[in-house]
């Protein structure tokens, strides 16, 4: 079954880039999304269709895509950026089947 | 405002059912895809199973399928999840959300899961 890999966890100073990265076969045909998830709370989109921003979300986070790898970058790492970070993308099987990565979780120094 | 509420989870035991249902208000339910995602305690997200818009694609995770179900009524603006079978590794809560996918007039636009309920608690144990 698909895939997607993400590093387990990522550690940032404040004010710091932290660069979350996702991997997986299929991410040059399919877009991927980025969520955050902070503890006892529902998961947040902060990145859609690879690099856009949904409104309300700080202008620190960004997307990439190059290949078969995505990256989430949190630019001037605030305190309240500490959380899990999770990829999600579609199988380009052709069937309808969403896969999310592992999960990081970014913990700010 | 735009919600999705979630209901219908409990304390089942091994091998017996349960339907979860999400309530949705505050947009225009029958425009977008919505699915089903859950995380175990202490786990990652994991997805369970998707539906489009009009239920022209479905899709489950190896590890439910054949054993859940999904649907939508898009009259009642309701979204479902039948689970049968079910065994502890599927002990988890479980989220209903909003999108990826949103259509309309023939066009399909892809705005990410931008919606997600507080989620429901599914415990199977004897």
């Amino acid at each position: 079954s698909y895939e997607l890999t993400q590093p387990p966890s990522v550690s940032v100073s404040p004010g710091q880039t932290a660069r979350i990265t996702c991997s997986g076969d299929a991410l040059p045909k399919q877009y991927a999304y980025w969520y955050q998830q902070k503890p006892g709370q529902a998961p947040v989109l902060v990145i859609y269709k690879d690099s856009e921003r949904p409104s309300g979300i700080p202008e620190r986070f960004s997307g990439s895509s190059s290949g078969t790898t995505v990256t989430l970058t949190i630019s001037g790492v605030q305190a309240e950026d500490e959380a899990d970070y999770y990829c999600q993308s579609a199988d380009s099987s052709g069937t309808y089947h969403w896969v999310f990565g592992g999960g990081t979780k970014l913990t700010v120094l | 405002e735009v919600q999705l509420v979630e209901s219908g989870g409990g304390l089942v035991q091994p091998g017996r059912s349960l339907r979860l249902s999400c309530a949705a208000s505050g947009f225009t339910f029958d425009d977008y895809a919505m699915h089903w995602v859950r995380q175990a305690p202490g786990k990652g997200l994991e997805w369970v199973s998707g539906i489009s818009w009009n239920s022209g694609s479905i899709g489950y995770a190896d590890s439910v399928k054949g054993r859940f179900t999904i649907s939508r009524d898009n009259a009642k603006n309701s979204l479902y999840l039948q689970m049968n079978s079910l065994r502890a590794e599927d002990t988890a809560l479980y989220y209903c959300a909003k999108g990826p996918e949103y259509c309309s007039g023939g066009s399909c636009y892809y705005y990410g899961m931008d919606v997600w309920g507080q989620g429901t608690t599914v415990t199977v144990s004897s």
